[in-house]
């Protein structure tokens, strides 16, 4: 079964501070995905990535940055952490449309609170 | 840009009863995919079923299934003999078939809760 692993559930972290939350996949999936999830709200897109090195903003890109330099890894960075930045972190991934690439599959999530 | 919207932030039912969770998207696409995700506890989210628009006939897994009204833009989930396992977030989510159409677009979600 593939498995996508999110390196930590709980983080707690001050207003400012640089923040990595990483996300490492695998299955060799092309297609990875950072989402935030607010109550009433749903998922919302961040940012993706459909290659290493390539990325694409989401609905939601700013006060945030992405790094893909291996393609099983999809980190998520906040360059400065802000109060509304308090958040549940989901990383997904899949492979290309065509290639059984209609299903996300999820981490289990990463519940950041910036203090 | 795509909208999906779920009306019922919170929906409870019966054990062993069924249960109708709705979901309604705004689209100007003829060829997409939609989907019903499962959240429960543990926040590992689960696909429950997917249906293709193109396809006529409404997806079923089991003790899920859909009633999707394309013309309606509605693509409602229901749950049978429902068990306490069921309780969790469900999640509808939209994704185009184009060439660009690679970000799922999600509902603001349904609690469902079980009574035993």
């Amino acid at each position: 079964d593939v498995k996508v692993t999110q390196s930590s559930r709980y983080l707690v972290k001050r207003t400012g501070e640089k923040v990595f939350l990483e996300c490492v996949q695998d299955m060799d999936h092309e297609n990875m995905f950072w989402y935030r999830q607010d109550p009433g709200l749903g998922l919302r897109l961040i940012y993706f990535s459909y290659d290493v090195k390539m990325k694409e903003k989401g609905d939601i890109p700013e006060g945030y940055s992405v790094s893909r330099e291996k393609k099983e890894r999809f980190s998520l960075i906040l360059e400065s952490a802000s109060t509304n930045q308090t958040s549940m972190y989901l990383c997904a991934s899949r492979p290309n449309p065509g290639q059984g690439g209609e299903k996300l599959f999820f981490g289990s999530g990463t519940q950041l609170s910036v203090l | 840009a795509q909208t999906v919207t779920q009306s019922q932030p919170e929906m409870s039912v019966q054990e062993a009863e069924t249960v109708t969770l709705s979901c309604t998207y705004d689209t100007s696409e003829s060829d997409y995919y939609l989907f019903w995700y499962k959240q429960p506890p543990s926040r590992q989210m689960i696909l429950v079923i997917r249906q293709e628009a193109y396809k006529q006939q409404n997806a079923t897994e089991n003790r899920f299934s859909v009633n999707f009204q394309k013309a309606a833009k509605s693509f409602s989930l229901k749950i049978s003999d429902s068990q306490l396992g069921d309780a969790a977030m469900y999640f509808c989510a939209y994704r185009t078939n184009n060439n660009a159409g690679n970000m799922l677009t999600f509902g603001g979600g349904t609690r469902l809760m079980v009574k035993p």
